[in-house]
């Protein structure tokens, strides 16, 4: 079957590095992505990695291991405002995403 | 403002009503989708349409009925839900190509059966 594993929840520090963590089980791989959700809010994209390696983008970086099934989402200078749900996806031979269960990240000051 | 959205945005219904949610996408873009959230668990795509074709049912049931008239609004239609069904229902919608794969997502509507 496939499975996307992410942790339930994490707490870190305004103004801390907090690293997010999925591994993945999929039928063939065209993709990663990582989406923000705020409560009550629709995801947002941050990012998407289909070569192994670290992209980074302003406080956001997103690191893939094709070879290892993993893949992080690194925040740095954390604010108040990142609290929010963290969904890791990836996308199967069909181009179908297949996605996690969500970390919910909560900073406290 | 994400260019797709959805109404209403909060739904309580009983077991025999029926309803719909509807999604409109400004963006241009030739795939809708349905997914449903439930708390703590991944989201659950329910239908696909491309170029407004049905192209994934993911074996939902048949109190849900989807209807795509244009590429740029997507209808779910219930009927006799069961309050297992209450949960938060996305729609999104992406351009699909070959290095084009984002989805952009409403805000959802909030459905709670009673």
């Amino acid at each position: 079957g496939q499975n996307i594993d992410q942790p339930t929840e994490m707490t870190a520090t305004e103004g801390a590095i907090v690293q997010i963590n999925c591994t993945y089980q999929t039928s063939g791989f065209n993709g990663l992505f990582w989406y923000q959700q705020h409560a009550g809010e629709a995801p947002t994209f941050l990012s998407y990695n289909v070569l192994d390696g670290l992209e980074e983008k302003g406080r956001f970086s997103s690191f893939l291991s094709r070879s290892k099934g993993y893949s992080y989402l690194l925040l740095k200078e954390l604010q108040m405002k990142d609290s929010a749900s963290y969904l890791c996806a990836v996308m199967d031979s069909n181009y179908q995403l297949i996605w996690g269960a969500g970390t919910k990240l909560i900073i406290k000051p | 403002e994400t260019g797709v959205t959805q109404t209403p945005r909060h739904l309580v219904m009983g077991m025999t009503n029926k309803k719909s949610l509807k999604c409109e996408q400004h963006l241009g873009h030739n795939a809708m989708y349905w997914y449903k959230q439930s708390a703590k668990k991944p989201l659950e795509l329910m239908f696909v349409y491309n170029f407004k074709e049905q192209t994934e049912n993911n074996s939902v049931p048949s109190r849900f009925s989807p209807e795509c008239p244009n590429s740029s609004h997507l209808f779910l239609h219930l009927h006799t839900l069961q309050p297992e069904d209450s949960a938060l229902y996305l729609c999104a919608s992406s351009q699909e190509g070959p290095s084009s794969y984002e989805q952009y997502f409403g805000p959802g509507t909030r459905l709670t059966v009673t």
